[in-house]
């Protein structure tokens, strides 16, 4: 299994763009999670779908960000519009369980993202 | 709410046994995880406990739970160059939401 894939690894944009993330998650998976990591505050969970279905959005920042996950296999993180404040490194995650009993996530390799 | 607490850095030198602490405050909790992230990578799971233990080893790693105290720790032993990385503790959210929540990480450096 090619494990949770993000696009794009890197990505640099100005202040007032929209930016788009991307996550395919581990097939047949349940759950998605979409975690922001930064010097300051550390992992920080945005949101996260159980059966494509938003459950906690509770850490999204405010109503600049959206998420999305159409399907199963597809989810993306929208900002619009970015500030340099979002810069951070983005991390999908995908746990087979939907946290049921004993939640085991699998991250992908995170999307590195600067706002100028 | 929910808070997971651990010291931010730690030096050994390779060969010697590492022990990095984590204080949790969800007394409902029922696993405690370690997830480690390597430099320009996710985190990946390094291993869990059940709340009903009180040690868990797998191979060179070793958890210990201290339940009335909320205390969790790993430790490494004969930790070598390759084990330097940021280690995660993270607890599953003991309410309807069953979300993990991550402590601040620490960050290993192995010294040769």
């Amino acid at each position: 299994d090619a494990g949770v894939i993000q696009s794009p690894r890197h990505e640099v944009t100005e202040m007032g763009q929209e930016v788009t993330l991307r996550c395919k998650p581990i097939s047949g998976h349940n759950s998605l999670f979409w975690y922001r990591q930064t010097m300051m505050r550390g992992l920080e969970l945005l949101i996260y779908f159980n059966n494509n279905v938003p459950i906690d959005d509770s850490g999204m920042p405010e109503d600049r960000f959206s998420a999305k996950m159409p399907n199963a296999s597809f989810s993306t993180l929208k900002i619009q519009p970015s500030e340099p404040r979002d810069s951070a490194v983005y991390f999908c995650a995908s746990s087979p369980q939907g946290g049921v009993t004993n939640e085991k996530l699998f991250f992908g390799s995170g999307t590195q993202l600067s706002v100028l | 709410g929910e808070d997971v607490e651990q010291s931010l850095f730690l030096s050994v030198r390779e060969g010697d046994s590492s022990v990095i602490n984590c204080t949790y405050t969800d007394s409902s909790s029922t696993y405690l995880y370690w997830y480690k992230q390597e430099p320009g990578a996710g985190l990946q799971l390094l291993t869990y406990i059940f709340s009903n233990m009180d040690m868990k080893q797998d191979q060179r790693l070793t958890v210990l739970l201290n339940k009335k105290d909320k205390h969790l720790s790993l430790r490494i032993a004969d930790t070598q160059t390759g084990d330097s990385a940021i280690y995660f503790c993270a607890e599953r959210d003991g309410g309807a939401t069953n979300k993990l929540i991550f402590g601040t990480g620490t960050l290993l450096a192995v010294q040769p």
